[in-house]
């Protein structure tokens, strides 16, 4: 069964630093994506990506955040410089074109901003 | 807005027991999907239900769109432990707009 992979599975770090969360997403899906789930909270959309392009961003998603596929394979979620409220988990999910059929999610990284 | 509410928020079963949960909104979607998410890990799709009315069966959990595609929901038959978890549903739709809309989950305990 493809899998969508994220590293890492835990990430502590101190406010103001900068963090890079990595997914390497199911190699014939079109579609990626990152959510982020506060303890607790409901699952949220932060991003979509299509095309080498953002396709859409929710209001979390503002200019400390971008998105990066720097190679054929890896798809990455850049916080400049971190709050403690971005303490979440974070899931990256990936799609073939159809994505209304359902998503694949990762493991999800854990980020704890001290 | 879109919203989706699920029901209960918790439960906590004997095995064996029958459960409904549910999955309401005012909007219409192109599609439910169905998760399931264990502590510390990603969502899991189990099932997609996509015209209204649908019905989908998955060994002891069936799954229903309502005919207005606003609402579903998972009954599960016989609950064992290994149902234990948090089942979430989102809601899809086309178009410009690709990012699922999610509810809280249902936590379920089934103790043996």
């Amino acid at each position: 069964e493809p899998e969508v992979t994220q590293t890492p599975s835990h990430q502590v770090t101190q406010m103001g630093q900068e963090v890079i969360l990595r997914c390497v997403p199911i190699s014939n899906h079109l579609y990626f994506y990152w959510y982020r789930q506060i303890l607790g909270q409901k699952v949220e959309f932060l991003v979509s990506f299509y095309n080498n392009e953002i396709s859409e961003k929710s209001e979390i998603f503002d200019d400390q955040f971008s998105v990066e596929r720097p190679d054929g394979s890896n798809f990455t979620l850049k916080i400049r410089s971190t709050k403690l409220e971005d303490s979440a988990m974070y899931f990256c999910a990936s799609t073939p074109s159809v994505s209304r059929y359902g998503y694949t999610f990762g493991s999800g990284t854990r980020l704890t901003v001290v | 807005t879109q919203l989706l509410e699920q029901s209960p928020q918790f439960l906590s079963i004997q095995e064996g027991e029958n459960l409904t949960v549910y999955c309401n909104s005012s909007s219409v979607f192109s599609s439910l999907q169905w998760y399931r998410q264990e502590p510390g890990e990603g969502p899991v799709l189990l099932v997609t239900v996509v015209t209204g009315g649908e019905v989908k069966k998955l060994k002891r959990l069936t799954f229903q769109f309502g005919d207005a595609r606003k609402d579903s929901s998972l009954h599960i038959t016989a609950a064992q432990p290994g149902d234990t978890g948090l089942y979430l549903c989102a809601g899809f739709n086309a178009g410009n707009n690709r990012k699922l809309i999610w509810g809280l989950g249902t936590s379920l305990a089934v103790n043996p």
